[in-house]
C-alpha cells in the first residue's frame, strides 16, 4: 500500500524552528520528486517545496525562501522540512505530497499541524 | 505567479442533479491542471489531471474539460459522498506550483 505519514509538527513561538518529517512507503521512493503543501485553516492548499527524486534539485516558494529547507534521505524513504524563523502565517497543516502526472499530486499524507504562537 | 480563481464559492445542489465548478487561470496553463476533492479532516483527493483525465478509482460521474485559461468540472449526477470542498491546481508553469481558493459542494 503507497502511504506516506508526516510527522514533526506541534506548538512553537514565533522566531523558533521545526524539523517535519515524512516516512514514505509502497513505491520508488527515489524516483520521485516530493513536495511539500501546507493548508491554513479554512484556506486552500499552498505548495511550500518541492524536491527533485535524485536530490539535484530544489525548489521554494517565496514566501519560504531562505527560511526552509527541503532535504530528502532516499536510503531512509524519508523527506524532510526544516523550518526556521517561523511566524504566526506559517500555521498551517503541513502535508508531504508526491506528484505524478506532470505535477499534479496523487498521494497526500494525513497531515502534521505546525501551530506558530506565543 | 500563475493566480487560480474558482467560482462560485459555494454550489449547493440537490442529490442527482448536475454540478458545474469552474476554475480560471491568469494566464495559459495548456491542460496542466488538476482538480482535487476535499472532505473536513482529510487530505485533498486528486480527482482529474490534465484537465481531463480521471485519477485511480474516481467515478466516472466526474468529468473535467477545458484548456488555456478557463476549465470546468463536472459532476453529472451529485451523490450524498460528493459533499466536499473541490480545488484546481497547475502545473505548467513552476514554481510555484498554485491552487484555487476552492468551490465548497453542498447537498441541498
Amino acid at each position: 500500500e503507497v502511504q506516506l505519514l508526516e510527522s514533526g509538527g506541534g506548538l512553537v513561538q514565533p522566531g523558533g524552528s521545526l524539523r517535519l518529517s515524512c516516512v514514505a512507503s509502497g513505491f520508488t521512493f527515489s524516483t520521485y520528486a516530493m513536495s511539500w503543501v501546507r493548508q491554513a485553516p479554512g484556506r486552500g492548499p499552498e505548495w511550500v517545496s518541492g524536491i527533485s527524486g535524485n536530490i539535484v534539485s530544489t525548489y521554494y516558494a517565496d514566501s519560504v525562501k531562505g527560511r526552509f529547507t527541503i532535504s530528502r534521505d532516499n536510503s531512509k524513504n524519508t523527506l524532510y522540512l526544516q523550518m526556521n524563523s517561523l511566524r504566526a502565517d506559517d500555521t498551517a497543516v503541513y502535508y508531504c505530497a508526491k506528484p505524478d502526472w506532470g505535477y499534479a499530486f496523487d498521494m497526500w499524507g494525513q497531515g502534521t499541524m505546525v501551530t506558530v504562537s506565543s | 505567479e500563475i493566480v487560480m480563481t474558482q467560482s462560485p464559492a459555494t454550489l449547493s445542489v440537490s442529490p442527482g442533479e448536475r454540478a458545474t465548478l469552474s476554475c480560471r487561470a491568469s494566464q495559459s496553463v495548456s491542460a496542466n491542471l488538476a482538480w482535487y476533492q476535499q472532505k473536513p479532516g482529510q487530505a485533498p483527493r486528486l480527482l482529474m489531471y490534465g484537465a481531463a483525465s480521471r485519477a485511480t478509482g474516481v467515478p466516472d460521474r466526474f468529468s473535467g474539460s477545458g484548456s488555456g485559461t478557463q476549465f470546468t468540472l463536472t459532476i453529472s449526477s451529485l451523490q450524498p459522498e460528493d459533499s466536499a470542498v473541490y480545488f484546481c491546481q497547475q502545473y505548467n508553469d513552476w514554481p510555484p506550483l498554485t491552487f484555487g481558493g476552492g468551490t465548497k459542494v453542498e447537498i441541498k
